[in-house]
């Protein structure tokens, strides 16, 4: 199993520009999230899927940010226009399921680091 | 609504040390409960977790106990090593469908 993926691992862009980030989930698993970690606000909750839908995208800061599902398999996660304060480190993560009390645990990906100038 | 909430850091201590990271939850019914790690550089990892009133969860050397009484989950462990230098979460699954995540704890092991 190789886990969640994540690309790219680094991101350099000019302040404006158009950002993508992507994410293949583990094979199976039905529920995908998005996370932002930065020192001040630590980790954040961005937007979740489960069976490919958006179920909860109300941690998305603006909406300069969006966020797809097309398949079961992939996932993306898009800045338009990009600005200095969105430089983090963002995480995908995926789950067998979730729902209220799940004892299933969350696998991270390594993270796209950001860096907008 | 549900929560957690673990002690600050940064905590440092010299190697074969005793480590205690404090986690106490606030929820209804019965949560299931986790601590994760992330090394520098990566991802959070699953460290170990219980999913009901007294049960341990134990890996790596680390343990935790879900203590209901006292509504907490601290992370302990008996000999650190300069490899356990990371940050530790401590996170939720209540009654939303998404884990609410501590603030992190960061631990540096030094020789």
């Amino acid at each position: 199993d190789a886990g969640v993926i994540q690309s790219p691992r680094h991101e350099v862009t000019e302040m404006g520009q158009e950002v993508t980030l992507r994410c293949k989930p583990i094979s199976g698993h039905n529920s995908l999230f998005w996370y932002r970690q930065t020192m001040m606000r630590g980790l954040e909750l961005l937007i979740y899927f489960n069976n490919n839908v958006p179920i909860d995208d109300s941690g998305m800061p603006e909406d300069r940010f969006s966020a797809k599902m097309p398949n079961a398999s992939f996932s993306t996660l898009k800045i338009q226009p990009s600005e200095p304060r969105d430089s983090a480190v963002y995480f995908c993560a995926s789950s067998p399921r979730t729902g209220s009390y799940s004892n299933y645990g969350y696998t991270f990906g390594s993270g796209t680091r950001l860096t907008v100038v | 609504g549900d929560s957690v909430t673990q002690m600050e850091g940064p905590v440092t201590l010299s190697e074969e040390a005793f480590l205690t990271i404090n986690c106490t939850y606030t929820a209804t019914g019965y949560p299931s409960l986790f601590w994760y790690v992330q090394y520098p550089g990566e991802g959070l990892q699953l460290l170990l977790k219980a999913t009901k009133a007294d049960d341990k969860g134990s890996n790596k050397g680390f343990e935790a106990t879900y203590r209901k009484e006292t509504t907490s989950f601290h992370l302990e462990k008996g000999s650190v090593q300069v490899s356990d230098s990371a940050v530790y979460f401590c996170a939720l699954s209540g009654t939303g469908n998404q884990f609410y995540f501590g603030t992190g704890t960061s631990l540096t092991v030094i020789p």
